[in-house]
């Protein structure tokens, strides 16, 4: 199995402009994670879905982020427009079920907004 | 108050040395129990879930206290390959169901 999927892997961008980060899950997994870690903050859950559904975004830091997941093996983290703060490592994970699971997270995409 | 707390270390322990990190939680309705380790600039792996019971895996020794809400992990005879951040994780039921990372214990294992 390929594991997690997520690309790209590095990202510099200028403020105010759009970011796309990408993920692919593995295989009949249900639950797809959105993360983000930061020195001050560490790992956050922004939002997770439990087949394609979101069921909870209340860790998404504000309109300016978004997520989408059209089918079973792709996601979408979306930042418009992005700022500096947002600078951090966006690790998408998943896993078969919500408790006693391991998550299985992707090397992450480090992001850069200048 | 943090809903996961851990020592950030960093903890310095020779090679063979036994080493503890503990682990709080403030909410109750926290249900599931995990270790994690991260290495540098790479993505977080599991280690070991925690169950009631404790459970042992090797050199790594995980237990759950839920009258005092901690978790711990007892990791013996330290290698210099031990050396990353280890992540306390808890899920719990509010509403829906919540994942939260602890902000990690960096452990460093010299020779």
């Amino acid at each position: 199995d390929a594991g997690v999927i997520q690309s790209p892997r590095h990202e510099v961008t200028e403020m105010g402009q759009e970011v796309t980060l990408r993920c692919k899950p593995i295989s009949g997994h249900d639950y797809l994670f959105w993360y983000r870690q930061t020195m001050m903050r560490g790992l956050e859950l922004l939002i997770y879905f439990n087949n394609n559904v979101p069921i909870d975004d209340s860790g998404m830091p504000e309109d300016r982020f978004s997520a989408k997941m059209p089918n079973a093996s792709f996601s979408t983290l979306k930042i418009q427009p992005s700022e500096p703060r947002d600078s951090a490592v966006y690790f998408c994970a998943s896993s078969f079920r919500l408790l006693q699971e391991t998550q299985y997270f992707g090397p992450g995409t480090r992001l850069l907004v200048l | 108050r943090k809903e996961v707390e851990q020592d950030p270390g960093p903890f310095n322990v020779p090679e063979g040395a036994t080493v503890a990190f503990n682990c709080t939680y403030s909410n109750s309705a926290s249900q599931s129990f995990f270790w994690y380790r991260q290495d540098c600039r790479k993505e977080p792996k599991l280690l070991m879930s925690v169950y009631s019971s404790g459970n042992e895996d090797g050199r790594f020794t995980a237990q759950l206290n839920r009258a005092s809400q901690y978790i711990s992990l007892l990791i013996r005879d330290s290698k210099l390959s031990d050396s990353a951040t280890y992540l306390c994780v808890v899920i719990l039921k509010a509403g829906g169901f919540k994942t939260i990372f602890g902000a990690g214990t960096r452990l460093f294992v010299k020779a």
